[in-house]
């Protein structure tokens, strides 16, 4: 169990580029999921798969984000023309299974600072 | 819809004293309820989980929580304080059975100092 792991670790970029983020989930996990916190805050769920498919979008997650899980091993997050609203930890969890109570592994995320 | 709501963002104690992280919740369904724990750098660790079944949920390093439905409480707690659980904690509310039982909602987090 090497755990789940995000890349970059931290991004700085400027208003209105594009910024993509990696998360390589435990091999064996079916479920992927992308949640975003800011300062002061608790995570806040944004997006999840099991395995290819996305099944549900937060409202938080507005046209210029879009995610995928190819082949149902890694995810990307992009972001697209970002917005200084956008600067916030982007963390991406993991799980196997189908029940109902299994236990999330989270990553140490990505902090995105839009300048 | 669900919330979730920490009383107290920073909570100090000393070393060797009793810890009480208090979280309250708001569910339309039977809930599920989790603590995550995050050290400095590091990921969200589950420390505990209720689902079904008995009411005290034992988890690791010493903390346990108690369901009460009654009080839509979900408080941790921990007898004896050590320095290497300094951390933030979170407490977390999903759909129970039937549910969107996979996705959570966070409460903001209480940081938990412990001074020597």
């Amino acid at each position: 169990d090497t755990g789940v792991s995000q890349d970059p670790r931290h991004k700085i970029t400027k208003r209105g580029q594009n910024v993509t983020f990696r998360c390589d989930p435990i091999s064996e996990h079916n479920r992927l999921y992308w949640y975003r916190q800011t300062l002061g805050q608790g995570p806040e769920f944004l997006t999840y798969f099991q395995n290819e498919a996305q099944l549900e979008k937060s409202r938080l997650l507005s046209d210029r984000f879009s995610a995928e899980r190819p082949k149902g091993s890694f995810s990307t997050l992009e972001i697209q023309r970002t917005e200084q609203g956008d600067s916030a930890m982007y963390l991406c969890a993991s799980s196997f299974g189908q029940a109902t109570n299994e236990k999330l592994f989270f990553g140490s995320g990505t902090q995105l600072s839009v300048l | 819809a669900q919330s979730v709501t920490q009383l107290g963002s920073h909570v100090s104690v000393s070393e060797g004293a009793l810890v009480l992280l208090r979280c309250n919740y708001s569910s339309s369904v039977p809930p599920y309820l989790f603590w995550y724990v995050q050290y400095p750098n590091q990921g969200l660790q589950l420390l505990l989980k209720y689902t079904t079944g008995a009411t005290l949920v034992k988890g690791i390093n010493g903390f346990e929580a108690e369901f009460k439905k009654s009080e839509t409480s979900f408080h941790l707690t921990k007898p004896s304080a050590h320095m290497s659980d300094a951390a933030e904690y979170f407490c977390a509310v999903s759909e129970g059975s039937g549910g969107s039982n996979y996705k959570l909602t966070f409460g903001k987090g209480t940081l938990l100092t412990v001074n020597p």
